[in-house]
């Protein structure tokens, strides 16, 4: 499976923007990029995914890059409950389905 | 929409006993439904890839024997842990999908396992 690499943490302040980066060089013509988050002890909450074009849901917006080697997960305005771990994630290739979660990005939201 | 109903949220029970555990998708038919491990401070690490009526798929290192995996509906799948001993202590999460590619996995909040 095509590895992605993120950042071990990110801090921001509560009401601004938030940017978490995805690497994901290897990626396949055939992988969908999706974005996972968890917050303690709870199971991962879908966020949102993408392929090619960039994506906007309630939650979040997803910018891919022109070459799909990175991708962005923008939060419009965090809030302490956005304190969370984000998993970037591709699947849809050869996997189909499947979902390997990596270490993930620690988001601390400050007040 | 899209919930997933995972159960019991918590078990403690003593060594050797086997526990089940529920899944189900409460809105929707899911005919894929994935069964995750996650153990302290790490990621979760996937378990096996059951599909409704057949047999579930297994991760490499997971032993079938004592993960028992049923996917007798579209709607429910269960997992059951045999003879559980300390080292099976840990967060067990469900997730359900349409099965169709690409499509999003929905979680359950997962139930915690404590083995004495």
């Amino acid at each position: 499976d095509a590895k992605t690499t993120q950042p071990n943490s990110m801090e921001s302040n509560e009401e601004e923007p938030v940017h978490l980066p995805c690497n994901h060089s290897t990626i396949s013509g055939t992988d969908y990029i999706h974005w996972y988050r968890q917050l303690p002890s709870q199971g991962p909450e879908y966020v949102i995914h993408g392929l090619t074009s960039n994506v906007n849901n309630r939650m979040a917006s997803l910018a891919i890059a022109e070459d799909r080697k990175s991708s962005t997960l923008i939060l419009h305005r965090a809030t302490l409950r956005d304190a969370a771990v984000y998993y970037c994630i591709l699947s849809g290739g050869t996997s189909y389905g499947k979902l390997t979660f990596g270490q993930g990005t620690i988001l601390t939201v400050h007040p | 929409g899209a919930v997933v109903s995972q159960h019991p949220s918590r078990v403690i029970c003593k060594s050797g006993t086997s526990v089940k555990i529920e899944c189900r998708s409460l809105d929707f038919q899911a005919t894929t439904m994935f069964w995750y491990r996650q153990f302290p401070k790490q990621s979760l690490m996937l378990m096996a890839t059951s599909n409704e009526g057949s047999k579930a798929t297994y991760e490499q290192g997971v032993e079938k024997d004592k993960f028992l995996i049923n996917h007798a509906s579209l709607t429910l799948s269960t997992l059951t842990v045999t003879s559980a001993h300390p080292e099976d202590s840990s967060f067990y999460i469900c997730s359900a999908s349409q099965g169709a590619r690409a499509q999003p996995q929905h979680f359950g909040d997962g139930t915690r396992l404590s083995i004495l």
